[in-house]
């Protein structure tokens, strides 16, 4: 089954630390991977996509996520979060192929930043 | 540059009456998605189109309906609607297939509640 997990519901860290979020996935052909950022109130936001290339892609506002094909994972990474990160982070894969391209989408990742 | 323009930002329904979502994009997209966000449930894809005169079921279409008369807009209906459809339901937009391009363009939502 095709399936998108982001393991943490929930994270909150402080300003200035550095910031992991995890995705793993299960999809039967290669994926196209997104990371989008929902902040309060308002539509997503994509942030990052991989489909080829080098396995670590750098996106806006200092985001950066490494695909790992051996472990089907797409973690999205920042050095140092400021308090302007605080949002709703999605991770989604889609097909590189087909005429609907319609991804599929983990639950989400709410994180909060503290002064 | 307006992008995905949703209208309403707001609606309370009674249950059983109607009621129809507009989504507009000025980017000339071909393919345009209605989604709900529930709480704990992430990003559900209602009905989709991959062009003008074209709709396509996602994976939770039952009590909804959707026309894309014109290629910038694509409408969201509510023909009798009932309390699980209190949502919020964004819109989003991408170019067509063979532009490389994948990223979703999304709406700032629109907030249903039916009583």
């Amino acid at each position: 089954a095709q399936s998108v997990t982001q393991p943490d519901i929930h994270i909150t860290v402080s300003e200035g630390a550095s910031l992991e979020l995890r995705c793993n996935y299960s999809y039967g052909a290669t994926p196209y991977l997104f990371w989008y950022v929902q902040s309060p109130g308002q539509g997503l936001q994509l942030l990052l996509k991989y489909f080829s290339g080098d396995t670590l892609v750098q996106g806006i506002k200092g985001f950066e996520a490494e695909f790992k094909r051996s472990q089907s994972s797409f973690n999205l990474r920042k050095p140092s979060v400021h308090w302007s990160d605080a949002a709703e982070y999605f991770c989604a894969v889609g097909p590189l192929t087909g005429n609907n391209r319609k991804l599929i989408w983990g639950l989400g990742t709410s994180l909060a930043v503290n002064p | 540059n307006a992008g995905v323009t949703q209208t309403p930002k707001f609606r309370v329904l009674k249950t059983g009456q109607s009621m129809t979502l507009l989504c507009a994009q000025d980017m000339n997209h071909e393919y345009m998605y209605w989604y709900r966000q529930d709480p704990g449930m992430g990003l559900r894809l209602i009905h989709y189109s991959v062009g003008e005169g074209t709709t396509a079921k996602g994976e939770v279409p039952d009590g909804y309906n959707v026309s894309r008369l014109k290629k910038q807009n694509f409408l969201l209906g509510l023909e009798s609607a009932a309390p699980s459809q209190t949502s919020v339901y964004f819109c989003a937009s991408r170019r067509g297939p063979g532009t490389g391009d994948e990223k979703l363009f999304f709406g700032s939502g629109t907030q249903l509640s039916v009583l």
